[in-house]
């Protein structure tokens, strides 16, 4: 079957780095993309990754590495406007997204 | 500002009784999709069209169904709610369905089940 995986929850300090990892499994490969979905809201786009590498956009950036079958996204300058669910989801062969339960972030201050 | 729309933004319906959702679109996209999201989950396609083309995902239960009378609507009727049906419904739009053409969502339309 096609999965997804990512950590549930991560807490992290306002201004400091944090990194979301995503693994995953999935009939083909035709990007990964991450998303931002704050609570009771709709997901909004962050980044996309199609080659292996780092993506850079502004306090965001998204690596990937298809023969590991993982990404990252790393966030730095935390905001508590950060706090958030942040969902990784790769296209498949079919050119479905397959959607991971998403990464909820905790911003202290 | 070209966008999703959603409508309502929150549904209470009864156990069993019809309801329907709606979406309408102003960026000309030619495909919209119907994802159910429960609290805490990934979204879960439902359909997607592909312009006129309907598209089911295999598990999608029958009490769901679609339709798009035009480019810019999208409906979402759901026969028979039942308390599991409970969720966020989420719209979006992609211009083609391969490529970095990423989805825009909708504000989504949160449904309660009495």
């Amino acid at each position: 079957g096609q999965n997804i995986d990512q950590p549930t929850e991560m807490t992290a300090t306002e201004g400091a780095i944090v990194q979301i990892n995503c693994t995953y499994q999935t009939s083909g490969f035709n990007g990964l993309f991450w998303y931002q979905q704050h609570a009771g809201e709709a997901p909004t786009f962050l980044s996309y990754n199609v080659l292996d590498g780092l993506e850079e956009k502004g306090r965001f950036s998204s690596f990937l590495s298809r023969s590991k079958g993982y990404s990252y996204l790393l966030l730095k300058e935390l905001q508590m406007k950060d706090s958030a669910s942040y969902l990784c989801a790769v296209r498949d062969s079919n050119y479905q997204l397959i959607w991971g339960a998403g990464t909820k972030l905790i911003i202290k201050p | 500002d070209a966008m999703v729309i959603q409508n309502p933004r929150y549904q209470v319906t009864q156990f069993g009784k019809p309801v329907t959702l709606s979406c309408s679109q102003t960026l000309n996209h030619n495909v919209m999709y119907w994802y159910q999201q429960k609290s805490s989950q990934a979204p879960k396609l439902l359909f997607h069209y592909y312009d006129k083309d309907f598209n089911n995902e295999a598990d999608t239960p029958d009490n769901f169904q679609s339709r798009r009378p035009n480019t810019s609507f999208c409906f979402l009727d759901i026969r028979s709610p039942g308390l599991g049906d409970a969720a966020m419904y989420l719209c979006a739009t992609s211009r083609e369905a391969g490529g970095p053409d990423t989805q825009y969502f909708g504000p989504g339309t949160r449904l309660t089940v009495l």
